[in-house]
């Protein structure tokens, strides 16, 4: 069936510093692939989603590429701030279209 | 109230009661889900109501009975619980249940714990 694997965490940086948190997948056909986020004492939040293979979702200063020929949806992050502390999630929507989601990513960014 | 509103936000319950869990969305979706978040598992997807009509039910325990009186409002009953049923349950609403990109909005959860 579907899946989602994402590294796992903590992942622990500097204020500043790159980001990259890795998702792969395994779904027959042509998912629609996710990041949500979930701060501290709250429900998730979608952060950017890709439709189809070589989109580029990107809002805040967050991007991810679907790549179909690696089945990858990494998420990138050029300077992390403090406020950004948070569990990430990777998802995958495909032929089911029920969200599946990988274990989570808990990112702590420290001043 | 916007987004998606869940209450209570903490229960603590012994194995022998019966509660309830509410969820309402003011965003005018078709369909409502409930999940249930445990530590270092994937969310678990345990229903799904579209137009006021179950459409999924991942075999989930008799022990939780999920209620869609309307499209806005979801509950989820609980009775007899085990003390591992404890979790953050979370209700998420969406507009396009058939189609693949659509996006799932979550509320912040109700954290239950049974004792």
């Amino acid at each position: 069936g579907d899946s989602v694997t994402q590294m796992e965490g903590p992942v622990t940086l500097s204020e500043e510093a790159f980001l990259t948190i890795n998702c792969t997948y395994t779904a027959t056909g042509y998912p629609s692939l996710f990041w949500y986020v979930q701060y501290p004492g709250e429900g998730l939040q979608l952060l950017l989603k890709a439709t189809k293979a070589d989109d580029k979702g990107s809002n805040k200063g967050f991007e991810a590429t679907y790549r179909k020929e690696t089945t990858s949806f990494h998420l990138e992050k050029g300077s992390v701030q403090v406020s950004d502390s948070a569990v990430y999630f990777c998802a995958l929507s495909g032929a089911t279209n029920k969200l599946i989601f990988g274990t989570g990513t808990l990112l702590a960014v420290q001043p | 109230e916007t987004g998606v509103t869940q209450t209570p936000r903490h229960l603590v319950m012994g194995m022998t009661n019966k509660k309830s869990l509410k969820c309402e969305q003011h965003l005018g979706h078709n369909a409502m889900y409930w999940y249930k978040q445990s530590a270092k598992k994937p969310l678990e997807l345990m229903f799904v109501y579209s137009l006021e009509e179950r459409v999924e039910n991942n075999s989930v325990p008799s022990r939780f009975s999920p209620e869609c009186p309307n499209s806005s409002h979801l509950f989820l009953h609980l009775h007899t619980l085990q003390p591992e049923d404890s979790a953050l349950y979370l209700c998420a609403s969406s507009q396009e249940p058939g189609d693949r990109a659509d996006t799932q909005y979550f509320g912040p959860g109700t954290r239950l714990t049974v004792l």
